[in-house]
């Protein structure tokens, strides 16, 4: 089994600053099997990249993912009032999927 | 409009057998995988079991592999998950999810039946 690492646990931010989540997997995962969730507060999780970079539709540019390998980043440019919530990994690649904790993205 | 709207969830004995249901609504079912994933609720989220759009690839986790049983009807647009001799520790949110493939990134999530395993 695959397991995903984020870090750090909590990132606690400003509106307008960069958030740099981390997403390690124990094994090399390829490209094409990585994505990113966001989850708010009482709401069901919503797709936000897959295949490592590319976005689901409707998601603003300010949310990129990038990496290769067992090291994975989603980046949010500017973070925006909204976008405070939990970001979860997952990989695809390998049975069974698995996803990661979770890394909190806070007000400061 | 997609939607996945999930029901059977309650309060139930450890040991007992309790049979979950997704109605799906807004797409052609019988072209896409579908998924049970659990969430304890402020926890993480965890993979339950897939199936192929053709029932003929079916996958669990571990931790329900022997106990739990996913099934689906292409007609009733329906998915289900027959879970026996349950566990204090299946308690949890169970999502019904749409994937491409068995092993896929999720694109649609039901808003989720609450199990609670406890005597």
């Amino acid at each position: 089994e695959v397991v995903l690492t984020q870090s750090p646990d909590t990132l606690s931010l400003s509106p307008g600053d960069r958030a740099t989540l981390s997403c390690r997997a124990s094994q090399r995962i390829s490209t094409t099997y990585l994505a990113w969730y966001q989850q708010k507060s009482g709401q069901t999780p919503r797709l936000l990249i897959y295949s490592t970079i590319a976005r689901a539709p409707g998601i603003p540019d300010r949310f990129s993912g990038s990496g290769s390998g067992t090291d994975f980043t989603l980046i949010i440019s500017g973070v925006e009032s909204e976008d405070f919530a939990v970001y979860f990994c997952h990989q695809y690649d390998s049975s069974p999927q698995t996803f990661g904790q979770g890394t909190r993205v806070e007000v400061k | 409009e997609v939607q996945l709207v999930e029901s059977g969830g309650k309060l139930i004995e450890p040991g007992k057998s309790l049979r979950l249901s997704c109605v799906a609504s807004g797409f052609n079912f019988g072209n896409f995988a579908m998924h049970w994933v659990r969430q304890i609720p402020g926890k993480g989220l965890e993979w339950v079991s897939g199936i192929s759009w053709d029932s003929t690839r079916i996958a669990y986790a571990d931790s329900v592999k022997g106990r739990f049983i996913i099934s689906r009807d292409n007609v009733r647009t329906s998915l289900h998950l027959e879970m026996n001799s349950l566990r204090s520790e299946d308690t949890a949110l169970y999502y019904c999810a749409r994937g491409e493939a068995l092993l896929s990134f999720i694109d649609y999530w039901g808003q989720g039946t609450l199990v609670a395993v406890s005597a």
